[in-house]
């Protein structure tokens, strides 16, 4: 099993809709959760930290179940300018434990 | 602003040659990660350094080294390029956040 795994996607979706992803992953001492954004042909830019209370900003919304572990990220009225892919980055402490997922993919269609 | 620098953006380059890809970081961090991206593969870390003249490998180091002799600079070089080195190179320094240069996108003919 793949320490942090993701759809690939794509997701697309139209103008407006809510989108969410989710991102799982296998070592239960993992610490820290973000969500990246990368555009076509750039590099991976920090969008939100997921905490385990939830994380709101505008029309994103991260979640993390400790649980179940996975973190999830919601996308409510789309807008053309989210189109990207999303990655998932997992945190499990020590230099060499940073885990990025493959990402997934999101169009949003006009 | 955190600023990452890679020296080039694209480059190609022929099997054999010996290839250098600088990156340069203005935050006064130890940690200095590079990573290739493929499609399917995502970010993969080659190596990585956490203070001058340190240096670890990562997932896959084989068919490269590094050189961080200045606390800004974390070089990664290939010391005889090959076809399936051929990928988007992405310098990161950081702890928690990470910070990305810009990649470079290496095609080797």
């Amino acid at each position: 099993r793949k320490e942090v795994e993701q759809d690939p996607g794509p997701f697309n979706v139209p103008e407006g809709a809510t989108v969410a992803f989710n991102c799982t992953y296998s070592n239960s001492a993992s610490q820290s959760f973000f969500w990246y954004r990368q555009d076509c042909r750039k590099e991976p830019k920090l969008l939100m930290s997921v905490y385990s209370s939830g994380n709101e900003d505008g029309r994103f919304t991260a979640q993390l179940n400790r649980a179940s572990q996975y973190i999830s990220l919601l996308i409510r009225d789309s807008k053309l300018s989210d189109s990207a892919t999303y990655l998932c980055v997992v945190y499990s402490g020590g230099y060499q434990k940073v885990t990025f997922g493959t990402g997934t993919k999101l169009q949003v269609i006009p | 602003d955190v600023k990452v620098t890679q020296s080039s953006r694209y480059l190609v380059k022929r099997t054999g040659e010996k290839v250098f890809l600088e990156c340069v970081q203005d935050m006064d961090h130890e940690n200095m990660f590079w990573y290739r991206q493929d499609p399917g593969l995502g970010l993969r870390l080659i190596y990585f350094s956490y203070d001058v003249k340190m240096k670890e490998k990562g997932d896959i180091p084989e068919g490269y080294s590094v050189s961080r002799e200045k606390k800004e600079r974390f070089s990664l070089i290939l010391e005889s390029a090959s076809t399936n080195q051929t990928s988007m190179y992405l310098c990161e320094q950081g702890y928690n956040e990470q910070f990305f240069g810009p990649g470079t996108r290496l095609t080797v003919l």
